[in-house]
């Protein structure tokens, strides 16, 4: 039972665009979202979260954005940098903390 | 603070071995969770406790692990006996609690390859 999904295993994006990360739940109860960023050889971090009660969040140069009648989610990146490269998982903050399967972007210089 | 801290970092071992993984959780976190990164499956939840109970070990994939907290700053993740499907990087994190607005912290991962 995947409760969140991403299904995108990889995108590539080009230095200083915009990069959009997706993902779907299957249960409305879910009150709370959060993106995590993983480097290679590090524990993923938190990122940015959004509750069910907004349709938006921001921070800097990231921004969540929830769609409540299609259960899905995405993450924007705007301008894309080549930091940013690194593994992202999408999860429900329902407790406890439940995953999807990650999407790794790729940002080229 | 000192942050989640797992150990080994790297282990590498015989199938059939007995593998044994350590977390000190952030102290003053009341919850533990024990997750597995794999290519296939990504990043799933094996057990978490909460206040050195275990609450949900549904995730556990058999009865060759089990994980124990014997007090509020130290886990274990066993495998006994260990197969070479069970290679993955092995993540502990804690959370102040179980709230759903809780961020929680991870460690960087104890990397296991069974041969």
């Amino acid at each position: 039972d995947q409760q969140v999904k991403q299904n995108s295993p990889s995108l590539s994006v080009q230095e200083g665009r915009i990069s959009i990360l997706n993902c779907d739940y299957t249960n409305s109860m879910f009150d709370y979202f959060l993106w995590y960023k993983k480097y290679p050889a590090e524990g993923p971090t938190f990122l940015i979260s959004i509750s069910s009660i907004k349709d938006k969040n921001e921070d800097g140069r990231f921004t969540v954005f929830l769609n409540k009648s299609a259960k899905h989610l995405s993450l924007h990146i705007v301008p894309s940098q080549p930091g940013d490269s690194a593994v992202y998982f999408c999860g429900r903050g329902n407790t406890p903390l439940v995953f999807g399967k990650g999407t790794r972007l790729s940002v080229i210089a | 603070d000192a942050g989640v801290i797992q150990s080994p970092r790297h282990e590498v071992t015989e199938m059939g071995q007995e593998v044994t993984l350590r977390c000190k959780p952030i102290s003053g976190h009341n919850s533990l969770f024990w997750y597995r990164q794999t290519m296939m499956r990504g990043l799933e939840l094996l057990i978490y406790f909460n206040n050195n109970v275990p609450i949900d070990d549904s995730g556990m994939p058999e009865d060759r692990f089990s994980a124990k907290m014997p007090n509020a700053s130290f886990s274990t993740l066993k495998i006994q006996p260990s197969e070479p499907r069970d290679s993955a990087v092995y993540f502990c994190a804690s959370s102040p609690g179980l709230n759903g607005g809780n961020t929680i912290y991870f460690g960087e991962g104890s990397w296991l390859t069974v041969v």
